[in-house]
């Protein structure tokens, strides 16, 4: 076992160009959470899936943030025409389906740069 | 929805002493979990202890424990025999169990508070 992956970890990008970032959960979870974590802040709720099932969106995604996760294994988190306010640590986290028991495990995050 | 404050931006305590972290939460929920959540610097989120709303007793990890207030929305951390490891952010997190299965849900971060041990 060997975490929550995530790549890259750091991003640079240029405002308006479309970045996609990757997550591999921990093999056995079947729940994986998108959080995104701004400077001085806690983590906030983007999306989750249950196996491959986008179960909740928050409304902070806008339509030019997409998720998916198929087959129910990793996880991708594409956000288009990148904007400076997406400057941002967006964090996966993955846990079973009991959950509260077992906690969430955070990945290393991966630090976007929109300049 | 449910609200987290942590209302100590910053604290400072000395290797070897106790430090108390104050967090408190806003829901009209029965049924939740508590965390706390130690983010040290460029590295990964880890648990640090977790509440579960109908147990009374307090949990306890080790040197961690916390003091839960039901009534009053309170889930303060305490961190006895302070080491210089546990210099971190600490993000105290509420989580609502799904009314129809019982099961997890998001949860719902306070902003933090940045813990610096010293010598």
């Amino acid at each position: 076992d060997t975490g929550v992956s995530q790549d890259p970890r750091h991003k640079i990008t240029k405002r308006g160009q479309n970045v996609t970032f990757r997550c591999d959960p921990i093999s056995e979870h079947n729940r994986l959470y998108w959080y995104r974590q701004t400077l001085g802040q806690g983590p906030e709720f983007l999306t989750y899936f249950q196996n491959e099932a986008q179960l909740e969106k928050s409304r902070l995604l806008s339509d030019r943030f997409s998720a998916e996760r198929p087959k129910g294994s990793f996880s991708t988190l594409e956000i288009q025409r990148t904007e400076q306010g997406d400057s941002a640590m967006y964090l996966c986290a993955s846990t079973r389906l009991g959950g509260a028991d077992y906690g969430y495990t955070f990945g290393s995050g991966t630090r976007l740069t929109v300049v | 929805a449910q609200t987290v404050t942590q209302s100590q931006p910053e604290m400072s305590v000395q290797e070897a002493e106790t430090v108390t972290l104050s967090c408190t939460y806003d829901t009209s929920e029965n049924n939740y979990y508590l965390f706390w959540y130690k983010q040290p610097p460029s590295r990964q989120m880890i648990l640090v202890i977790r509440q579960e709303a109908y147990k009374q007793q307090n949990a306890t990890e080790n040197r961690f424990s916390v003091n839960f207030q039901k009534a009053a929305k309170s889930f303060s951390l305490k961190i006895s025999d302070s080491q210089l490891g546990d210099t971190a952010m600490y993000f105290c997190a509420f989580m609502k169990l799904k009314e129809d299965t019982g099961t997890a849900s998001k949860l719902t971060f306070g902003t933090g508070t940045r813990l610096q041990v010293t010598l």
